[in-house]
C-alpha cells in the first residue's frame, strides 16, 4: 500500500523555471526520502531529510519537512530537460525492516 | 560491480504460466527488497531480505509468490499461474545495514512482466 500522496500528479513547466513537488504521509517516520525515476527504468534516491531536520540542500534541489501537518516538498531550481521523470517522496520508520513506503509519485515534464 | 541488476528485463508470458526474476544486489549489501510497481504508481513493498532469513512478506505477496536468496547473495521472484493482474514492473532494491536509521535503497532497472 502507499504512505501517502503527492500532488500535483503532473507537473509541466519551461526550461529554467523551479519546480515544486508536494508529499503528504500518514505515519509517523523516521527519515523521508525523495527518488526520481526515468521512463521504465529503476529508481535512484536523490536526498534524505531526516525527522529532526526541517530543510536539506543538494546542488539544485531544497526539500522540507513539516512533521506536524506530515508533508514534505521537492524544490528543484533551473530546471533543465534532463530532469524530466517521475519523483517519489518515500518514508522509512527506522523499524526491524527498515523498508521504505513510497508515495504516488509527481510526472515532471521540462520543455526545452 | 556496477549497482543492482535484474533478469530478464521484459517478460511476456501467458496467463497460468510461470515466471522467475532474478536480482543481483550490490554485493556488500545485506538487505534486499523486492517491490512491485504498475503503470502510474509508485513502488508497493513485496518483501524483505536479511542476508539469506525472508524477515517480512507484504500482504500482497499471495501463495503464487515465492521469493529466495539462498547464501544470502542473489534472489529470486518466481510467480506460478501467472494472471493478468500480476502484470507490473518488479523492482529489485538493496542496501547496506544503517547505521543511523536511515535505509537509502539501491534499484534495479527492473523486471517488467506482461501476462496475456
Amino acid at each position: 500500500s502507499q504512505q501517502g500522496e503527492e500532488d500535483p500528479q503532473a507537473l509541466s513547466i519551461q526550461e529554467g523555471e523551479n519546480a515544486t513537488m508536494n508529499c503528504s504521509y500518514k505515519t509517523s517516520i523516521n527519515n523521508l526520502q525523495w527518488y526520481r525515476q526515468n521512463s521504465g527504468r529503476g529508481l535512484v534516491h536523490l536526498i534524505l531529510i531526516r525527522s529532526n531536520e526541517r530543510e536539506k540542500h543538494s546542488g539544485r534541489l531544497r526539500v522540507t519537512l513539516d512533521t506536524s501537518k506530515k508533508s514534505s516538498s521537492l524544490l528543484i531550481t533551473a530546471s533543465r530537460a534532463a530532469d524530466t521523470a517521475s519523483y517519489f517522496c518515500a518514508t522509512g520508520n527506522g523499524g526491524a525492516t527498515n523498508k521504505l513506503i513510497f508515495g504516488t509519485g509527481t510526472l515532471l515534464a521540462v520543455q526545452p | 560491480d556496477t549497482g543492482v541488476s535484474q533478469n530478464p528485463r521484459h517478460k511476456i508470458t501467458k496467463r497460468g504460466q510461470n515466471v522467475t526474476f532474478r536480482c543481483d544486489p550490490i554485493s556488500e549489501h545485506n538487505r534486499l527488497y523486492w517491490y512491485r510497481q504498475t503503470l502510474g504508481q509508485g513502488p508497493e513493498f513485496l518483501t524483505y531480505f536479511q542476508n539469506e532469513a525472508q524477515l517480512e512478506k507484504s500482504r500482497l505477496l499471495s501463495d503464487r509468490f515465492s521469493a529466495e536468496r539462498p547464501k544470502g547473495s542473489f534472489s529470486t521472484l518466481e510467480i506460478q499461474r501467472t494472471e493478468q493482474g500480476d502484470s507490473a514492473m518488479y523492482l529489485c532494491a538493496s542496501s547496506f545495514e544503517p547505521s543511523s536509521g536511515a535505509n537509502v535503497l539501491t534499484f534495479g532497472a527492473g523486471s517488467r512482466l506482461t501476462v496475456l
